[in-house]
């Protein structure tokens, strides 16, 4: 079965400092993709970066990066030049072609709260 | 493009009553799932699709019913509503493979009393 685990507590940051969400899965299928999505207060899912586990380089999307290391099946991601904007809660997920239905699993969250 | 529709906003029912929480896509996309976010505990899966007709469990799904007559809609019933279903609830939609992103609808807060 699939699992999403994302365990820090709250997170902080200084402004313009770079931050590592940390994230770890576990499937037995060779086949399937990670995804950050970020949550801030007014609620809405906003969609941040994917790794495929086939891809042969981390995922990058601007100042949001992904450290993926396949065989600790951790997909740690990691934000750069932190802004204020950037406080929110960050979803880790996962989806997987188990069954052909590839649901989309997410883990707990992590909240980041950045600096002034 | 609207994306994903979600209705209502927000939702104050009675113990006991029975309500349904309407979602919406335009994207044509075969997977449709209803997640519900509550504090300390992420998204939990609800119920998913993968298709007009075909529906299944996903991890909380006591409580609630779907199902999904066309590509587009897949509302989520609630039959007898309980304190313990006070939670956002999201919509959410894609296409189906592993490396599809989610697209997600505002939410709805739903709160029982």
């Amino acid at each position: 079965a699939q699992k999403i685990t994302q365990t820090q507590p709250g997170m902080f940051v200084q402004e313009k400092e770079a931050v590592t969400l940390d994230c770890t899965y576990d499937t037995s299928d060779p086949s399937y993709g990670l995804f950050w999505y970020k949550q801030p207060s007014s609620g809405e899912m906003i969609f941040l970066i994917y790794q495929g586990s086939y891809d042969q380089q981390n995922a990058t999307e601007g100042r949001y990066s992904l450290n993926f290391q396949k065989a600790r099946k951790s997909a740690n991601l990691v934000i750069s030049a932190s802004q204020l904007g950037d406080s929110a809660m960050y979803f880790c997920a996962m989806r997987d072609s188990t069954g052909a239905n590839s649901k989309l699993t997410f883990g707990k969250g992590i909240t980041l709260s950045v600096r002034p | 493009n609207a994306g994903v529709t979600q209705t209502p906003k927000f939702q104050v029912l009675k113990t006991g009553q029975s309500m349904t929480l309407q979602c919406a896509q335009d994207m044509n996309h075969e997977y449709m799932s209803w997640y519900r976010q509550d504090p300390g505990m992420g998204l939990r899966l609800i119920h998913y699709s993968v298709g007009a007709g075909i529906t299944d469990q996903g991890e909380v799904p006591n409580g609630y019913n779907v199902s999904r007559s066309t590509t587009e809609d897949f509302p989520l019933r609630l039959l007898s509503a309980a304190p313990s279903q006070t939670s956002v609830y999201f919509c959410a939609s894609s296409y189906t493979g592993t490396q599809k992103k989610a697209f997600f609808g505002q939410g709805t807060r739903l709160t029982v009393v």
